[in-house]
């Protein structure tokens, strides 16, 4: 059962356009959710993560929207640069749960010159 | 801080043999998971460790098993290698200061024909 949706599967977005990413999740015990950024040959790098008390949170060019009514979370990049051309990954847990991340099925990202 | 480091990068395995992998935390964190990434399933948690304790597992079956040593390194063993196990592995440490974030190695690639 795939407890974390993430859409669009691939994104194509210019220099200095706005990208949007988007998670639903179905688990309401969720409580920690993460973006993770990766490159070929490379682990997932924590870009930016939110807690649901808060409906959003930036850091640099990187914004999360939380819609805990919804069950949605969304990452908005700013300013895209051809450099953020990579693959997300939006991502849930639950607090007595640990480690135990749950995954969406990604998003290509390529940011066009 | 060195980050979370996995060897070896490559391993290349034949069906039916089985295959250890390494993993080191960064320095201080106490707890470490593994992660299953492939292009058809995406990222799947394989268990958690903490204190050489196994404190959450996915829903793999008993070929894959791990362990956790004093000085918080881990391993995983993957038993009577099938060729759906053809897969990036990818390890995370997390501080046990009470904070989700979770920090990934480079990951093994392991290749089973």
């Amino acid at each position: 059962q795939q407890q974390v949706k993430q859409s669009p599967q691939s994104l194509i977005v210019q220099k200095g356009g706005i990208s949007i990413i988007n998670c639903a999740y179905e688990n309401t015990a969720f409580d920690y959710f993460p973006w993770y950024q990766q490159f070929p040959g490379k682990g997932p790098a924590l870009l930016i993560a939110i807690r649901p008390d808060v409906s959003e949170k930036k850091e640099g060019r990187f914004t999360i929207s939380f819609n805990k009514s919804a069950k949605q979370f969304s990452l908005h990049i700013m300013d895209s640069q051809p450099g953020d051309s990579a693959t997300y990954f939006c991502a849930a847990s639950r607090g007595n749960a640990g480690n135990m991340l749950t995954f969406g099925g990604g998003t290509r990202l390529m940011v066009k010159p | 801080k060195a980050g979370v480091t996995q060897t070896p990068r490559y391993l290349i395995k034949t069906r039916g043999q089985q295959v250890t992998l390494s993993c080191s935390p960064i320095s201080g964190h106490r707890s470490v998971s593994w992660y299953q990434q492939t292009p058809g399933q995406g990222l799947q948690f394989l268990f958690e460790y903490f204190s050489e304790t196994q404190r959450n597992k996915g829903n793999f079956p008993g070929r894959f098993s791990g362990r956790q040593f004093s000085n918080s390194r881990s391993e995983m063993n993957v038993s009577t290698l099938e060729l759906g196990d053809s897969a990036l592995y990818l390890c995370a440490s997390r501080s046990s200061q009470g904070i989700n974030e979770q920090f990934f190695g480079p990951g093994t690639r392991l290749t089973v024909l």
